[in-house]
């Protein structure tokens, strides 16, 4: 079974510019999240969807960042304009619907794209 | 108060004893539990997950749950070199409202197993 897909894996940019992440989750998992890890940090939560649906973007910073899900399989995440505080590893995780499965509320990552702002 | 927080570290452990790691959560209400593995520069691994209270074994890993103490922990048995990693405890408060299956993760603990 394929993971999480993402891509690029890594970007640099300067602070006002802007950049976009791309995923594509494990086969048949409807729900879908994007974490922001700073260095030395655990994972926060920005943005989850179920299908095409957003669930909880509470702690995405809406003035900066955006996401989609269009057909409920890919997503992909911008920040416009990015700032120095940014510099992050952004990951991508996957999981069944919780309530339809064994083990609803397992998470899979995918590899992660380091960004780097200067 | 962190909603999730992790014993500081780093912790360091020679080969082939038991690595102890802890974590205490905040919201009563928790249902699910998990154990990640981050290798350094990778992204985080599953290696456990804990519904109910008491123990889960599962090879070398042990995770022990208590509710009443809101305590999660996770024992490495006959630790090696290649355990050496950050280790995050992650808490989702399960169905219902906009956290449906949010996980709150904890800072992580590094461990170093050393031959």
């Amino acid at each position: 079974e394929a993971g999480v897909a993402q891509s690029p894996r890594y970007k640099i940019i300067e602070k006002r510019q802007s950049v976009a992440f791309w995923c594509n989750p494990i086969s048949g998992h409807a729900t879908l999240y994007w974490y922001q890890q700073i260095l030395g940090q655990g994972p926060k939560l920005l943005i989850q969807f179920q299908n095409n649906g957003v669930v909880d973007d509470s702690q995405l910073p809406k003035d900066r960042f955006s996401a989609e899900r269009l057909k409920g399989v890919d997503s992909t995440l911008k920040i416009q304009p990015a700032k120095l505080e940014d510099s992050a590893v952004y990951l991508c995780a996957s999981s069944l619907i919780p309530g339809l499965a064994i083990r609803p509320y397992e998470q899979y990552f995918g590899p992660g794209t380091r960004l780097t702002v200067t | 108060q962190k909603e999730v927080e992790q014993n500081s570290g780093p912790l360091s452990v020679p080969e082939g004893a038991i690595a102890s790691l802890n974590c205490t959560y905040s919201d009563r209400v928790s249902q699910s539990f998990f154990w990640y593995r981050q290798y350094s520069g990778k992204s985080p691994e599953l290696i456990m997950s804990i519904y109910s209270n008491g123990d889960k074994e599962d090879g070398r890993f042990t995770a022990q749950l208590n509710k009443a103490s809101q305590y999660v922990s996770l024992l490495i048995r006959d630790s090696q070199p290649s355990d050496s990693a950050t280790y995050l405890c992650a808490v989702s408060t399960g169905a219902g409202g906009t956290s449906y299956g949010k996980l709150t993760f904890g800072q992580g603990t590094i461990l170093t197993v050393h031959p």
